[in-house]
């Protein structure tokens, strides 16, 4: 089955840009994968699935400040003009035909 | 509006049971998988359990299989997590989730904490 990998941390200044790695394992780049935002104390939310072209679909909702891209094994989340609740924790997702699989997650702190 | 609400988490000494439910509301209920994902205090998520549209397939991660069982009733909207022989490493939040096709987990509940211990 597929491994995700990505940083734990990663922060940047208030109105700024930050592009969080999804790292897919050997074998396995070519997968779709969806990423989550979980803000402190809250439930996960689904953000958009990233495919290996570097399309990405967001969920309903999902400010236009949040956007997707692929390159290889990686799959990225690009959040433009950080707010302070972007202020959360991020996971990656994947899946295949009987199980799911998460990435361990990148805190990201505004400055 | 997507709603999931789970219920029937608390406090249970290892080695006990608890189950666990989720009402859903908003959609049209069995057209979807459905899972189970769980996050230990301070911890990451992990995937616990699927199951298919109808409730005739479920899979589970290995950490839980033989002693958590998945299942639904679609005439009710409900999912279950029945969970036996528990020990201090289930101690989490529970959360179900909505499966979107090709797409990931679209639809999170709020959660339900299940704490293992003596």
């Amino acid at each position: 089955q597929p491994v995700l990998t990505q940083s734990s941390s990663a922060s940047a200044s208030l109105g700024s840009s930050v592009k969080l790695t999804c790292t897919l394992s050997s074998g396995h780049s070519n997968y779709i994968i969806a990423w989550h935002q979980q803000q402190p104390g809250k439930a996960p939310r689904y953000l958009m699935k990233v495919e290996s072209s570097g399309n990405y679909n967001k969920g309903s909702g999902v400010p236009d400040r949040f956007s997707g891209s692929s390159s290889g094994a990686d799959r990225y989340l690009t959040i433009s003009k950080l707010q302070s609740e972007d202020e959360a924790d991020y996971y990656c997702e994947t899946w295949d035909s009987k199980t799911r699989v998460f990435g361990g997650g990148t805190k990201v702190t505004v400055l | 509006e997507v709603q999931l609400l789970e219920s029937g988490g608390g406090l249970v000494q290892p080695g006990g049971s608890l189950r666990l439910s989720c009402a859903a509301s908003g959609f049209t209920f069995s057209s979807y998988v459905m899972s189970w994902v769980r996050q230990a205090p301070g911890r990451g998520l992990e995937w616990v359990s699927s199951i298919t549209e109808s409730g005739g397939t479920t899979y589970y991660a290995d950490s839980v299989k033989g002693r958590f069982t998945m299942s639904r009733d679609n005439s009710r909207n409900t999912l279950d997590l029945q969970m036996i022989s528990l020990r201090a490493e289930d101690t989490s939040v529970y959360y179900c989730a909505t499966v979107l096709y090709n797409s990931g987990l679209g639809y999170w509940g709020q959660g339900a904490l299940v704490a293992v211990s003596s």
